[in-house]
């Protein structure tokens, strides 16, 4: 059983449009962080949201976790085929000293 | 600055065999400590996690074990490799979870079982 589902699984765009990923749980979470990874490297923090409800943006990107702390999503603006990847939510096992991931989302920006 | 270092970055090995994959961290003291497997542009599957020297939190039965013989030393092995433990394995550090902080990730091993 995956603690942290995200969707879609696959996504294919044009350069240009929107997007929007999610990641979701049944559990409550203290934080969730979103990473980004390129082939054959590991993944890169892309931002950490730790408030229910809080909204982060990184340039045409915007993070939110949501009121319960049980979601969260990515919202790209205006894509560009530089944003191709594999996205990643982790949320930490308070407790448990231990971080686990959803299965990704693999991103293709469509020049 | 911390960095982490893992090697060997691409490794192909017969059934069988043994494996023992190295991590090693600088720039930090009593660091979280973890293993994870990638199957082939999916996520990450936790494999084992270590808050110290010595303790070692395994999850997922498996062909592999972890060992922390030094704070800062990961090791990953297997007596007898299978061919399922193809994949893509990370190891990564963190500081305390309390903090809610990132981990951070080697450059990964590319391991191929034959």
């Amino acid at each position: 059983t995956q603690l942290l589902e995200q969707s879609p699984q696959f996504l294919s765009i044009q350069e240009g449009e929107n997007l929007t990923v999610y990641c979701n749980s049944s559990s409550v979470f203290s934080s969730l962080q979103w990473y980004r990874q390129e082939p054959g490297e590991g993944p890169v923090l892309l931002v950490t949201v730790v408030t229910g409800g809080e909204v982060k943006k990184l340039k045409r990107l915007t993070f939110q976790f949501g009121d319960a702390r049980k979601d969260s999503s990515l919202h790209i603006t205006a894509a560009q085929p530089g944003d191709t990847g594999l996205y990643l939510c982790a949320g930490p096992i308070q407790g448990a000293q231990k971080l686990v991931f959803g299965q990704g989302t693999r991103l293709t920006i469509n020049p | 600055s911390q960095t982490i270092h893992q090697w060997p970055a691409t490794l192909v090995q017969p059934v069988g065999s043994p494996l023992s994959l190295e991590c090693t961290v600088e720039g930090t003291s009593n660091p979280n400590l973890y293993w994870y497997r990638q199957a082939a542009g999916r996520g990450l599957q936790l494999l084992f996690y270590s808050v110290g020297i010595g303790q070692i939190s395994s999850e997922v039965p498996q062909n592999l074990s972890a060992s922390r013989p030094q704070d800062r030393q990961f090791i990953l092995s297997s007596k007898k490799l299978l061919l399922s433990d193809s994949g893509f394995y990370l190891c990564a550090w963190s500081p305390s979870l309390h903090q809610n902080t990132e981990a951070f990730f080697g450059q990964g091993t590319r391991l191929t079982v034959v």
